[in-house]
């Protein structure tokens, strides 16, 4: 089975700087999705940054970029500029990409992180 | 269309009562997902349904659970007898097939068991 470890329960940032959080997992499959998703208190998760596992390259979106190193299988986020609506809790997740297993679209999230930003 | 829509978004129940929620998930997507969250945890896998197929169950899913999707559009979640320690959110997420990677989550049904 698949686990996700988020080893920071919080994090803080001054507005305009960057902040990074971290997540590592553990598997035996080779090929499988990466995310990144916030929470803001309103609840609703919002996926923030994926990656695929056979992508060397890493991810980015905007001001969200990802450090992925698949041999020491650890997924970090870092966010730059960071901006008060950065604020929530961010979970790390894994999904297989195996379509003919059973875990197929399942998502297993990590304990999460939560973030705040001061201005 | 406005996204995952849950209901309701509250609920407190005396233990022992039943409880049923509601997702509507976007209404082209034909993959919906239950999962449940605790206070302080990240989200934790109940089960899935393609269309109206329930594909896979969680062994958090009890007896006491039971999830249905007829016809493949809304889905529905009842929790019998309940007890505290059912007390979480119930999230509810959508995806479409050849784009299961992106999820998009409801707001949740938060249950507070007394």
């Amino acid at each position: 089975a698949q686990t996700v470890t988020q080893s920071q329960p919080e994090m803080s940032v001054q507005e305009a700087e960057t902040v990074t959080l971290s997540c590592t997992y553990d598997t035996s499959e080779s090929d499988y999705y990466l995310f990144w998703y916030k929470q803001p208190p309103s609840r609703q998760m919002i996926l923030v940054i994926r990656q695929e596992a056979y992508k060397q390259q890493n991810a980015t979106e905007n001001r969200f970029s990802v450090n992925f190193q698949k041999a020491a299988k650890s997924f970090s986020l870092k966010i730059s500029d960071s901006q008060l609506g950065d604020a929530a809790m961010y979970f790390c997740a894994y999904r297989s990409a195996d379509a003919g297993g059973t875990s197929y679209g399942k998502l297993t999230f990590g304990q999460g992180t939560i973030l705040t930003v001061h201005p | 269309d406005t996204g995952v829509s849950q209901n309701p978004r509250h609920k407190i129940t005396k233990r022992g009562q039943n409880v049923t929620f509601r997702c509507d998930p976007i209404s082209e997507h034909n993959r919906l997902y239950w999962y449940r969250q605790t206070l302080g945890q990240g989200p934790e896998f109940l089960t899935y349904f393609q269309n109206e197929a329930q594909l896979e169950k969680s062994r958090l899913l009890s007896d006491r659970f039971s999830a249905e999707r007829p016809k493949g559009s809304f889905s529905t979640l009842e929790i019998q007898r309940t007890e505290q320690g059912d007390s979480a959110m119930y999230l509810c997420a959508s995806s479409s097939t050849g784009d299961n990677e992106k999820l998009f989550f409801g707001s949740g049904t938060q249950l507070s068991v007394l």
